[in-house]
């Protein structure tokens, strides 16, 4: 099946900075890669997704790109803010009809004020 | 609209006893799935439900068993709880094919 691999682990940023996470996938067939949001003791929540006919796509704060060729895809928030504190979690596609995705291990940010 | 609804929210189990996690989406959604947590290895897939009536293993489907019961409902049983299988549970929907996953807010299961 689909691996998914994510770094950094950990990352801590000053506010206002940006923090860039980066994932790579092993199966060219996937073709949708959603970020996932988790607070502490909370649900992970979807914050943005890509689909692989898009190289970028962009939501205020929070971008993402993917490099098919490559097969990775990472994520970039800007003018970090406390609040963006969080676990995230990439996710990438399996080949089966029912959307199934595979999920990296997360990246712990913390935006230091 | 509540979304994606689990229950219970925490358990502990003794290391042989059997429970069912229970799991609802009033989304109207065609897919389901549930997923454990575990610190370090991100969330992996237990079983899926494509739609109502089929289900299929994922990626650690050993010592699970779900149940599709309807359209909204997506169950997971643990017949003979061990000490491996304490996690955070999380079951979750999607419409087949067009995007994200909805989470429920999680169990968090615990078998000593």
């Amino acid at each position: 099946g689909e691996n998914v691999e994510q770094h950094p682990s950990t990352l801590s940023v000053q506010e206002g900075d940006s923090a860039v996470i980066k994932c790579t996938y092993s199966d060219s067939a996937s073709n949708y890669f959603p970020w996932y949001k988790q607070e502490l003791g909370k649900r992970p929540q979807l914050i943005i997704d890509i689909r692989s006919n898009v190289g970028e796509k962009k939501d205020q704060r929070i971008a993402v790109t993917l490099n098919k060729t490559a097969k990775h895809f990472s994520l970039h928030i800007t003018e970090t803010q406390p609040e963006d504190s969080a676990v995230y979690f990439c996710a990438a596609s399996g080949q089966t009809g029912a959307n199934n995705l595979f999920f990296g291990t997360g990246t712990r940010l913390t935006v230091i004020p | 609209n509540a979304g994606v609804t689990q229950t219970p929210k925490f358990q502990v189990l003794k290391t042989g006893q059997s429970m069912t996690l229970q799991c609802a989406q009033d989304m109207n959604h065609n897919s389901m799935y549930w997923y454990r947590q575990d610190p370090g290895m991100g969330l992996r897939l237990i079983y899926y439900s494509a739609s109502e009536g089929t289900t299929d293993k994922g990626e650690v489907p050993n010592g699970y068993n779900v149940s599709r019961l309807n359209k909204r409902e997506f169950s997971l049983r643990l017949e003979s709880a061990a000490p491996s299988q304490t996690s955070v549970y999380f079951c979750a929907s999607s419409e087949t094919r067009v995007g994200g996953y909805t989470f429920g807010s999680g169990t968090r299961l615990t078998v000593v």
